[in-house]
């Protein structure tokens, strides 16, 4: 199955401070999703990118679809407490997604 | 106004027993999924239905049993449960499977023990 891989898989960052995180594949995707999942929920639709080189923000987050089709990276600026929670790329193939194995992100106040 | 709900929230039975978990959503999405979620947090498809018609069945034991009985509901049946089905299932819906819209959008989540 198609495979998406997810760096770093955990980070620590002070309250305030941007971070980015990754997601690569082998493969070409059509459309490149960005979710977060807090603690005892179910993901949450973040960000969705549909061609390539395109770059979306909603709110702090920013997000951007690769040229090569083959990556995607998200941006969260300015960290607050509640954006602790796993964030999970996923790349769309055929009729379904494949996800990443999410980042743990934990801000500290 | 929940969009895509599920029953129940925790599940703790014993091994050898049938469970069902429900789904509904309220979107008028035309596909649904079962995902497993497994302690690493990993997301698998299971199975995915469009208009009540079973698009998706990847390499799930057959104790696993999916039904739609509409568009708007999937329920998932499992069969003489076993310690490793322990895990968090999460359903989801989109609006199409082909030439649309692919983003899904999940549920709260159930949480199955087996003891």
């Amino acid at each position: 199955g198609q495979q998406l891989n997810q760096s770093p898989q955990s980070m620590f960052i002070q309250e305030g401070e941007d971070v980015s995180m990754n997601c690569t594949s082998s493969s070409i995707f059509n459309t490149w999703l960005w979710y977060k999942q807090d603690p005892g929920e179910g993901p949450v639709l973040l960000i969705a990118l549909y061609k390539a080189g395109e770059l979306t923000s909603n709110g702090r987050l920013t997000a951007q679809f690769g040229i090569t089709r083959k990556d995607s990276f998200l941006n969260i600026s300015a960290s607050i407490p509640s954006d602790v929670g796993i964030y999970f790329c996923a790349g769309q193939f055929g009729d379904r997604l494949a996800f990443g194995k999410g980042n743990q992100v934990v801000v500290i106040p | 106004d929940t969009a895509v709900s599920q029953t129940p929230k925790y599940l703790v039975t014993q091994m050898g027993n049938d469970k069902s978990i429900k789904c509904e959503q309220n979107l008028g999405h035309d596909t649904m999924y079962w995902y497993k979620q497994d302690s690493k947090k990993f997301l698998k498809i299971m199975f995915s239905y469009n208009n009540k018609e079973l698009i998706i069945n990847e390499t799930v034991p057959n104790r696993f049993s999916p039904k739609s009985p509409d568009k708007a509901h999937l329920n998932l049946h499992i069969n003489s449960l076993e310690l490793g089905d322990s895990a968090v299932y999460f359903c989801a819906s989109s609006q199409s499977r082909t030439g649309g819209s692919y983003e899904q959008y999940f549920g709260p989540g159930t949480r199955l023990t087996v003891t």
